[in-house]
């Protein structure tokens, strides 16, 4: 169960786009479309932002998409803003009802 | 509005026990999978444990096999976490997750820090 690989710091300036990577292997991300992103600030609970891959929960802006190809998935956040800026985790399922998250991004607006 | 509250957070020797809880409110408690995920000082989220609606099944990540316990309480909405043989690395902010699918982690509780040192 080792964690899904994220980069460590993504930063962007207002109204740009970014995007997040998540690689795992075929027994996680690439052998099932349960990818999810949350987002975390500091001190706070994790939240949902896309789940099955491309799914936005209610609530969550339109400026947050996902997608995934192979053993990667992807969060974009276009039209950056500064509330945007906070702590980003990937998470897959891995069959046998566990999950596993990645190690986090940190995203930066300038 | 969904509610996670945990409790029962607190500073332990190594190979000490503890015992955390979680209140729901706001869904149907019963209808959902239930799981505990840590965040380390600093670090990212680690999924530990989860139990399905019924309690009928428990799955837990490698490292707390055997000296973690997750239960539920459908009747009083309350989830737990019993902790047996804690070590340096289970120190933690641990949070209460509820989703009607053990795929994903849509509610989250705000975490209660567990910290075990000497």
């Amino acid at each position: 169960q080792s964690a899904l690989t994220q980069p460590a710091s993504v930063s962007g300036s207002p109204g740009q786009s970014i995007t997040i990577s998540c690689t795992g292997t075929s027994s996680d991300v690439g052998g099932y479309n349960y990818v999810a992103w949350y987002q975390q600030h500091p001190g706070k609970a994790p939240k949902l932002m896309i789940y099955d891959v491309t799914n936005r929960p209610s609530g969550v802006s339109n400026r947050f998409t996902g997608s995934k190809s192979g053993n990667t998935a992807s969060l974009t956040i276009s039209g950056l803003q500064a509330e945007d800026e906070a702590d980003y985790y990937c998470s897959s399922y891995t069959g046998r009802r566990t999950l596993v998250f990645g190690g986090g991004t940190k995203v930066t607006v300038l | 509005e969904v509610q996670l509250v945990e409790s029962g957070g607190d500073l332990v020797q190594p190979g000490g026990s503890l015992r955390l809880s979680c209140t729901a409110s706001g869904f149907t408690f019963s209808s959902y999978w239930m799981s505990w995920a840590r965040q380390a000082p600093g670090k990212g989220l680690e999924w530990v444990a989860n139990i399905k609606q019924d309690g009928s099944e428990k799955y837990y990540v490698d490292s707390v096999k055997g000296r973690f316990t997750i239960s539920r309480d459908n009747a009083e909405n309350s989830l737990s976490l019993q902790m047996d043989s804690l070590r340096a690395e289970d120190t933690a902010v641990y949070h209460c997750v509820a989703d009607r699918r053990s795929v994903t982690a849509k509610y989250w509780g705000q975490g209660t820090l567990v910290t075990v040192s000497p």
